[in-house]
């Protein structure tokens, strides 16, 4: 079975401030996907990033960067320089490989930025 | 605008109606995907249409719930006798098989059901 634990409900950051999202996955497929949604209050998910087991290298866009450590089962996000158009609900997930596997996402933590 | 869009976005009933949404995927996206989400949770999986075959159904899906994909483009979810329990935010999501790896799957704004 599949699992993904975000571990951090809320958090709220001063504009400008670094902040991170935790995202620890289990799962027993040799071949997976992780992936990040932002989900704003709008309601609609938006796709952020995927990674798959074999690359473990980090990945920067812009003033996000993710952090991904097999040993440790981590996929974690850091937002750097947070602003207030930054705060909305992240939810980590993860698929299986191999074509059409269902997607297991985390409970989500919310991000608030205080001006 | 070419993303997933979900008509309608907001929807209340009274307990005992039948409800029904609407999913117009990405187009030439031949995966849709339809979720629920409630309040604090992440989307849990429901049901997965390759072009027009429904290929799994979630537990979460009872005999009140149908879906369907007649012609491979959009979708309807239905909830016949809707319970206080359906209230809940309705995903759709689409995406196109690749050649090769997973598929990334792009949502829509979704549809709230409030259940009164």
């Amino acid at each position: 079975a599949q699992k993904v634990t975000q571990a951090q409900t809320e958090i709220s950051v001063v504009e400008k401030e670094d902040v991170t999202l935790d995202c620890v996955y289990e799962t027993r497929d040799t071949t997976y996907y992780l992936f990040w949604y932002k989900q704003p209050p709008s309601g609609e998910l938006v796709f952020l990033i995927r990674r798959n087991s074999f690359d473990e290298q980090n990945e920067i866009s812009g003033r996000y960067s993710w952090n991904f450590q097999k040993s440790t089962s981590s996929f974690n996000f850091t937002i750097t320089a947070s602003q207030v158009v930054d705060s909305a609900v992240y939810f980590c997930a993860l698929s299986g490989g191999g074509g059409y596997q269902k997607v297991t996402f985390g409970t989500g933590t919310k991000l608030q930025v205080i001006p | 605008d070419t993303g997933v869009s979900q008509d309608p976005r907001h929807k209340i009933t009274k307990r005992g109606q039948n409800v029904t949404f609407r999913c117009d995927p990405i187009s030439e996206h031949n995966r849709l995907y339809w979720y629920r989400q409630t309040l604090g949770q992440g989307p849990e999986f429901l049901t997965y249409f390759q072009n027009e075959a429904q290929l799994e159904k979630s537990r979460l899906l009872s005999d009140r719930f149908s879906a369907e994909r007649p012609k491979g483009s959009f979708s309807t979810l239905e909830i016949q006798r809707t319970e206080q329990g359906d209230s809940a935010m309705y995903l759709c999501a689409s995406s196109l098989i690749p050649l090769r790896s997973t598929d990334t799957q792009y949502f829509g704004p979704g549809t709230r059901l409030t259940v009164l």
